[in-house]
């Protein structure tokens, strides 16, 4: 079965720096690759998915990532960071059937 | 848009009590999940349905129960409950399956068992 894993649970950075979300994967083919934000309270959401072709995905909110096939790797990334992207971040790896895996999380904390 | 409508949003239960957490969506989805997610573990996928009177286990399906008896509802039942069961539940709903959908999720049902 695939696995995911986000190396970074808490991550600190302030307003208006850029972010850099790690996020590496387990899986036999070629996965699909989401990016989800969970903000306090609420459930999660879709930031970005990566399916085939451009290994360069956009994203909602001004984030992007980048399907590194070598690296088994998909970071999530963000040039300048507002205080309300404060949230946790999920990483998840989608295979063939109906099973899709989640990282553990990263925690974004911004600073003023 | 509703989108996934999950409740109740809190419930404190006691040992050996029972419940059920209800979820529906309108966005006719024929794919639903439940998910538990605890803290530094990401989400767990408790059952899924891939449509109206289909179900299916998922990682940790032990200690809880599913029905789908229509496209809307999902509801997640917990017989006897146990403090491990202490959790926050999501539920979640995708148009197809196959791994390349995104899942739509609700905002959650905080559990506590004392």
């Amino acid at each position: 079965a695939q696995s995911v894993t986000q190396p970074d649970i808490h991550i600190t950075v302030s307003e208006g720096a850029s972010l850099e979300l790690r996020c590496n994967y387990s899986y036999g083919a070629t996965p699909y690759l989401f990016w989800y934000v969970q903000s306090p309270g609420q459930g999660l959401q879709l930031l970005l998915k990566y399916f085939s072709g451009d290994t360069l995905v956009q994203g909602i909110k001004g984030f992007e990532a980048e399907f590194k096939r070598s690296q088994s790797s998909f970071n999530l990334r963000k040039p300048s960071v507002h205080w309300s992207d404060a949230a946790e971040y999920f990483c998840a790896v989608g295979a063939r059937g109906n099973d899709m895996r989640f990282g553990a999380g990263t925690r974004l904390t911004v600073k003023p | 848009n509703a989108g996934v409508t999950q409740t109740p949003k809190f419930r404190i239960l006691k040992i050996g009590q029972s419940m059920t957490l209800q979820c529906t969506q309108d966005m006719n989805h024929n794919y639903m999940y439940w998910y538990r997610q605890d803290p530094g573990m990401g989400l767990k996928l408790i059952y899924y349905s891939v449509g109206a009177g289909i179900t299916d286990k998922g990682e940790v399906p032990n200690g809880y129960n599913v029905s789908r008896s229509t496209t809307e509802d999902f509801p997640l039942r917990l017989e006897l409950a146990a403090p491990s069961q202490t959790s926050v539940y999501f539920c979640a709903s995708s148009y197809a399956g196959g791994g390349n959908q995104p899942q739509h999720f609700g905002d959650g049902t905080r559990l506590s068992i004392l």
